[in-house]
């Protein structure tokens, strides 16, 4: 069946400019993830949703960082007034709800701030 | 705080040789341990993962890994490295969230390297 999608792959941006990140988990996951992977910081988790709740924000860096899921399904990350440290490769996961559940993740969106 | 090390940085073997990449973790209950492998421009795929019972566990491409609570370890095996096994390898703990999720927490990663 169809994996983790996200959209765009890549995306370049001027400093100050919103940009917007989708994600398509997979279909009946009722968990969703977003990450972050950049050069200075790793690997590191941004925001959980269940269902179309997001119960743990505790990653966002910041309150430029916002996300939303409508209809159980699409996520959009938004970063707003983006700044050249929020370059970094963005993921997405999705997973069934237990702990024990693998996070199955898309390839990624490459931001890039000028 | 929970975490997890991968000590090296870099690795290189040459292909048909053995590979251990090094997984420390600190976590305070029962760690639900984890190894992705991520080739250059995609996502993280999952290997292997190890909940409960057997502590040597087997996963995808001929990976395995052993849990030693012991020595709080994870650490990934394979007998003969493929120059497809060419990639950054990284290990993980998942941490409970407030809502029944749960979010990984990953170690900074160890870049595989095969030679012909």
């Amino acid at each position: 069946g169809a994996g983790v999608s996200q959209s765009p792959s890549n995306k370049v941006t001027e400093k100050g400019k919103d940009v917007e990140l989708r994600c398509d988990p997979i279909s009946g996951h009722t968990a969703l993830y977003w990450y972050r992977q950049s050069l200075g910081q790793g690997l590191e988790f941004l925001i959980y949703f269940q269902g179309n709740s997001a119960p743990d924000k505790s990653g966002l860096p910041s309150d430029r960082f916002s996300a939303e899921r409508t209809g159980g399904s699409v996520s959009t990350l938004t970063i707003q007034r983006t700044q050249q440290e929020d370059s970094a490769v963005y993921l997405c996961a999705s997973s069934f709800r237990q702990i024990t559940d693998t996070q199955y993740f898309g390839p990624g969106t490459r931001l890039t701030v000028l | 705080a929970q975490s997890v090390t991968q000590p090296d940085i870099h690795i290189t073997v040459s292909e048909g040789a053995s590979l251990e990449l090094r997984c420390n973790y600190s976590y305070g209950a029962t760690p639900y341990l984890f190894w992705y492998v991520q080739s250059p421009g995609q996502g993280l795929q999952l290997l292997l993962k190890y909940f409960s019972g057997d502590t040597l566990v087997q996963g995808i491409k001929g990976f395995e890994a052993e849990f030693k609570r012991s020595q709080s370890s994870f650490n990934l095996r394979k007998p003969s490295v493929h120059w497809s096994d060419a990639a950054e390898y990284f290990c993980a703990v998942t941490i409970p969230l407030t809502g029944g999720g749960n979010k990984l927490t990953f170690g900074t990663g160890t870049q595989l390297k095969v030679e012909l």
